[in-house]
């Protein structure tokens, strides 16, 4: 079965800083994976998403993810972080062929200090 | 807005009392997800329709839950018999192309906010 782990909980960043959010996957083969955003009370929106080709994923807002299959990671960059940037992040592993289901981890929750 | 959109936002309601929720999803959109997200986790798959025929159900489903998309546009979401258990949000999120094409993008409504007191 599919799973995604996401180890850091919480990471405070000071505005202007660099930002790298962890993402880790199980997965049997070449994944589909996702970074969204969730703003608190929201829904999910699309940050950026990896299929296949380059292994660097460019993203909305300036982000950046890099898939990395042999540490089956898929970690989530911004050279420098606004304070807007503050919200939940979730990476998430699609299934390849059949219904496409997502499963998402636990997610990162980013407080941007001034 | 062409997005997808879900009614209510929010819902509080006691135990035991039946609730229902929509969800319209973008309008060329064909299959249709329904996610259920507690507090300090990630969104867990409930179920999966294309067009109107409920194709996937999770386990977390139990027969409690029921999910209609009876012209394939929007669905509903049914809990009876409420329990404080279900109380968290629910998903919804639509997405084109056909089972099998993978290379599409979920794309997330606002969500319903449960409370069962």
């Amino acid at each position: 079965a599919q799973s995604v782990t996401q180890p850091d909980i919480h990471i405070t960043v000071s505005e202007g800083a660099s930002l790298e959010l962890r993402c880790n996957y199980s997965y049997g083969a070449t994944p589909y994976l996702f970074w969204y955003v969730q703003s608190p009370g929201q829904g999910l929106q699309l940050l950026l998403k990896y299929f296949s080709g380059d292994t660097l994923v460019q993203g909305i807002k300036g982000f950046e993810a890099e898939f990395k299959r042999s540490q089956s990671s898929f970690n989530l960059r911004k050279p420098s972080v606004h304070w807007s940037d503050a919200a939940e992040y979730f990476c998430a592993v699609g299934s390849v062929g059949g219904y496409s289901t997502l499963t998402f981890g636990k997610g990162t929750m980013l407080l941007v200090s001034p | 807005d062409t997005g997808v959109s879900q009614d209510p936002r929010h819902k509080i309601t006691k135990r035991g009392q039946n609730v229902t929720f929509r969800c319209d999803p973008i309008s060329e959109h064909n299959r249709l997800y329904w996610y259920r997200q507690t507090l300090g986790q990630g969104p867990e798959f409930l179920t999966y329709f294309q067009n109107e025929a409920q194709l996937e159900k999770s386990r977390l489903l139990s027969d409690r839950f029921s999910a209609e998309r009876p012209k394939g546009s929007f669905s509903t979401l049914e809990i009876q018999r409420t329990e404080q258990g279900d109380s968290a949000m629910y998903l919804c999120a639509s997405m084109g192309g056909t089972s099998g094409n993978s290379q599409e993008t979920q794309y997330f409504g606002p969500g319903t906010r449960l409370l069962v007191l």
